[in-house]
């Protein structure tokens, strides 16, 4: 199976722009997460999405959102862009269920993330 | 809330010594724990896990992490590291229940295994 591509791999943008960025998940994996990895502020959870639908978010401006397609496929949308938004945006995908209450556990397979440069 | 903390940035350690990562959690319900290597310019790589039963896990390449309660604790050692575990490890929890996919990592530990 390939495996979780992200795309583009690089991107550079100035301030005040928005930026989308895309996620194709494993095959069969409905469940997408993104994460925003930072020197200062390490790695942090932005959204989850499974079945089109949002069903976890992280403490992030609403400048930040996301969408998921009938495929699984996902993408996140940055609107006006400040300097700290440069970050390495990676996205999971797993083939966990429908249900928040299952303790089950689906491993989450990262991609390569897309580094985003604001200037 | 659950939060993670790794107790060190940094780590350099020659070949073929030993070496002790450490993490610490909290968190008020029983969670789920991991430790992730990320190598440079690429994904995060699952490297173990630990969901129930024996407190200690390993992985196919050497590392093992034992998941100490009382301590709230998972370190990753390895008896032997090689220059190629150079990278940058991560540890992280999330909850079994409500959580969804939300991993929490705590801040990372870059390995440096020099000649």
């Amino acid at each position: 199976k390939a495996g979780v591509t992200q795309t583009p791999r690089y991107l550079i943008k100035t301030r005040g722009q928005q930026v989308t960025l895309s996620c194709s998940p494993i095959s069969g994996h409905r469940s997408v997460s993104w994460y925003q990895q930072t020197p200062g502020q390490g790695l942090q959870f932005l959204f989850e999405y499974f079945s089109e639908t949002q069903r976890n978010k992280g403490n992030f401006p609403g400048r930040f959102s996301g969408r998921q397609f009938s495929n699984s496929r996902s993408e996140m949308n940055v609107s006006t862009l400040e300097l700290g938004d440069s970050a390495l945006y990676l996205c999971a995908s797993s083939s966990r269920g429908r249900s928040l209450l299952s303790s089950s556990y689906n491993e989450q397979f990262f991609g390569p993330g897309t580094r985003l440069t604001v200037l | 809330a659950q939060s993670v903390t790794q107790l060190d940035s940094q780590v350099p350690v020659f070949e073929e010594a030993p070496v002790e990562l450490r993490c610490n959690y909290s968190s008020s319900v029983s969670v789920y724990l991991f430790w992730y290597v990320q190598y440079p310019n690429q994904g995060l790589q699952l490297l173990l896990k630990y969901l129930s039963g024996s407190t200690l896990v390993e992985s196919i390449n050497g590392f093992e992490a034992e998941f100490n309660k009382s301590q709230t604790s998972f370190h990753l050692r390895k008896p032997s590291v090689h220059i190629s575990d150079t990278a940058e490890y991560f540890c992280a929890v999330t909850r079994p229940w409500g959580q969804g996919g939300k991993l929490i990592f705590g801040q990372g530990t870059e390995l440096s295994v020099k000649p």
